[in-house]
């Protein structure tokens, strides 16, 4: 069974500041991993993913997201977060052993950067 | 620029009307998904394709069906709306993965804009 927790509906942090957005895993294989960001009124946009390789990874708008495999996580992280960043951000997973090719969507975590 | 177009952004129907919503995409991506994405609840898959006329239920195909006659379209269908069917429902597409492949781009699911039905 595929699942994923974000464990935060909201997060709040001033601008400028450090923000982290936390997700966990549970897949019976290896995971793929994604974060995915919805404005308002707009579809999801893709983010970053892990697949393999270096656990931390670079996605687009300055965001990155750290794969912890012991600890089942994927934390999407920035170091100084803008106003524009204020958003839905969903975390989602895929084992890509099963061969199916569909993804696991987390229930959301609401970003408000505070001016 | 690649594209998923669904057809209508906001829908108001009445209960028992039949209700079609239509998903357009430009990338001849071999997959296509429908989702209806509710507060507190996330995304949750409906119904996927992975070619014409092939279709699979997601986690949650009841009351609704689906049709992709041709690669670039699939159809989500209410045959007979009810109101707890009032939801977003966002349409996606992505390149199909052979399975236990591990193909760099793979699996990077494009959405389109979503199309909010309220059903009355």
């Amino acid at each position: 069974a595929q699942s994923v927790a974000q464990p935060e509906d909201q997060v709040n942090v001033a601008e400028g500041n450090p923000l982290t957005v936390k997700c966990t895993y549970s897949v019976s294989g290896n995971p793929y991993l994604f974060w995915y960001v919805q404005y308002p009124n707009r579809g999801l946009q893709f983010l970053l993913k892990y697949i393999t390789g270096d656990n931390l990874v670079k996605g687009s708008y300055g965001f990155e997201a750290e794969f912890n495999k012991s600890q089942t996580s994927f934390h999407l992280k920035k170091p100084s977060a803008l106003v524009s960043d204020s958003a839905l951000y969903f975390c989602a997973v895929r084992d890509w052993q099963t061969g199916a090719n569909n993804l696991f969507f987390g229930t959301g975590t609401r970003l408000t950067v505070i001016p | 620029d690649v594209k998923v177009t669904q057809s209508s952004r906001y829908l108001v129907k009445r209960t028992g009307e039949k209700v079609f919503l239509e998903c357009v995409q430009d990338m001849d991506h071999e997959n296509m998904f429908w989702y209806r994405q509710d507060p507190g609840l996330g995304l949750r898959l409906i119904y996927f394709s992975y070619d014409v006329k092939m279709k699979e239920k997601g986690d949650i195909p009841e009351g609704y069906s689906v049709s992709r006659e041709k690669k670039e379209r699939f159809s989500l269908i209410l045959e007979s709306a009810s109101t707890n069917q009032t939801s977003m429902y966002l349409c996606a597409s992505s390149l199909s993965m052979p399975s236990g492949s591990r193909t760099s781009g793979a699996n990077v699911l494009t959405f389109g804009a979503g199309s909010r039905l309220t059903v009355l």
